[in-house]
């Protein structure tokens, strides 16, 4: 199988800014989780979606937003971008069903850059 | 919520040499424990991972970790390090929040 794509792989934006970053899951998964990862911070969570509801959400401002389609396919949007968004956003998949948390697989993430 | 922590920030070992990584978890249950490791530039590959049962669990690339209930703890150990070895290494909690990372053990390997 496959597995977890995101793209663009990396991504250079200017403050004020908005971003839109994809992730295709191992297919059959339909659950997807979105991390930050930054030298400071770590690995943070933002959120997870499964069957196109979003089942958790971390402690990020509104700014960061997601969805989930049909396909299992997610996105996550940040708006009015801010210096401090530049970070690596990694993707993962798990093949849990509802309910329920298995193992997570992670892609490669989108490096982003903001001037 | 849970939380981890992997108290060394960076290790250096010598090639051929054992490796002991720390983690400590903090969750009034038995959480699921997970070891990553995230090479510059690339995700995160599962190493292994701990749910329930034998508490030695052995996974990919010849690690091993050992799940130790009574010291919070799921330290991951290799017999004999390889140079390609050298890269970051993640815990991981899920309990009834989802995936807690720990900062984080950079690894270095020597000739």
């Amino acid at each position: 199988k496959a597995g977890v794509t995101q793209t663009p792989r990396y991504l250079i934006k200017t403050r004020g800014q908005q971003v839109t970053l994809s992730c295709s899951p191992i297919s059959g998964h339909r659950s997807v989780s979105w991390y930050q990862q930054t030298p400071g911070q770590g690995l943070q969570f933002l959120f997870e979606y499964f069957s196109e509801t979003q089942r958790n959400k971390g402690n990020f401002p509104g700014r960061f937003s997601g969805r989930q389609f049909s396909n299992s396919r997610s996105e996550m949007n940040v708006s009015t971008l801010e210096l401090g968004d530049s970070a690596l956003y990694l993707c993962a998949s798990d093949p849990a069903l509802a309910g329920g948390s298995q193992t997570q697989y992670f892609g490669p993430g989108t490096r982003l850059l903001v001037l | 919520a849970q939380s981890v922590t992997q108290p060394d920030i960076h290790i250096t070992v010598s090639e051929g040499a054992s490796l002991e990584l720390r983690c400590n978890y903090s969750y009034g249950a038995t959480p699921y424990l997970f070891w990553y490791v995230q090479s510059p530039g690339q995700g995160l590959q599962l190493l292994l991972k701990y749910f329930s049962g034998d508490t030695l669990v052995q996974g990919i690339k010849g690690f091993e970790a050992e799940f130790k209930r009574s010291q919070s703890s799921f330290n991951l150990r290799k017999p004999s390090v390889h140079w390609s070895d050298a890269a970051e290494y993640f815990c991981a909690v899920e309990g009834n929040t989802p995936l807690v990372f720990g900062k984080g053990t950079r690894l270095s390997v020597i000739a």
